[in-house]
């Protein structure tokens, strides 16, 4: 079946330090993975998609097909990193699913 | 361009009752996705509709039904409502064609609770 496992619910650093956020999939096909992000009173959004390979507000995300993850990663963490992150699992060419997501808290 | 709107904000209703939730997608969007994300769990996804029709369904009962209309808006009908069916419930839209992924914007969520 296919699953997302964000393995930490929380997750705090300083301001500067790494951040690395966890996430696991099983799923038999191709992956399409993703990360969204929710901001403090604002919507759910895209940050960014392992297809782009990109790095967006310094995060980057690296797919592992070895070890089944796509961890999403910075070096130096900003107080305005502080948000909910989601891993998304694209699969059946529709349909989503959403990992129970990451709480960061970035300490100044 | 105006953004992902749903309606109402937060609904009250009673377990049996049925329910009706409202999206309207983002201009030049021709894909409605509806979620339902519970209390600390991430969005589960319901089902997709393209132009008017269901384009994928996940693992949710017939009494969780949709529609698209031709101005590409959407509603999310709940029938039967049961006290887990309290969640938030997300539509997303999307300037996809069948295939592919495009990025999905989120609407800010409908808050339906079940007593």
């Amino acid at each position: 079946a296919q699953r997302v496992t964000q393995p930490e619910k929380l997750l705090s650093v300083f301001k500067g330090a790494p951040v690395e956020l966890k996430c696991n999939y099983s799923y038999s096909g191709s992956p399409e993975l993703f990360w969204y992000v929710q901001y403090s009173r604002q919507r759910l959004q895209l940050l960014l998609r392992h297809i782009s390979r990109e790095s967006i507000k310094g995060f980057t995300a690296d797919l592992n097909k070895g070890e089944t993850s796509f961890h999403l990663k910075k070096p130096f963490a900003q107080e305005e990193d502080s948000a909910m992150y989601y891993c998304a699992l694209k699969y059946n060419n529709n349909d989503m699913r959403f990992g129970a997501g990451t709480r960061l808290t970035v300490k100044p | 361009e105006t953004g992902v709107t749903q309606s109402p904000t937060h609904l009250i209703k009673t377990r049996g009752q049925q329910v009706t939730l409202r999206c309207s997608s983002q201009s030049g969007h021709n894909t409605v996705s509806w979620y339902q994300q519970a209390l600390g769990q991430g969005p589960q996804f319901i089902f997709q509709y393209y132009r008017e029709e269901e384009n994928g369904r996940g693992n949710f009962p017939p009494r969780f039904s949709g529609l698209q209309f031709p101005n590409y808006s959407s509603e999310l009908n709940v029938n039967a409502l049961e006290l887990d069916d309290s969640a938030l419930y997300l539509c997303a839209s999307s300037p996809r064609a069948k295939t592919g992924h495009n990025e999905q914007f989120f609407g800010p969520g409908t808050r339906l609770t079940v007593l």
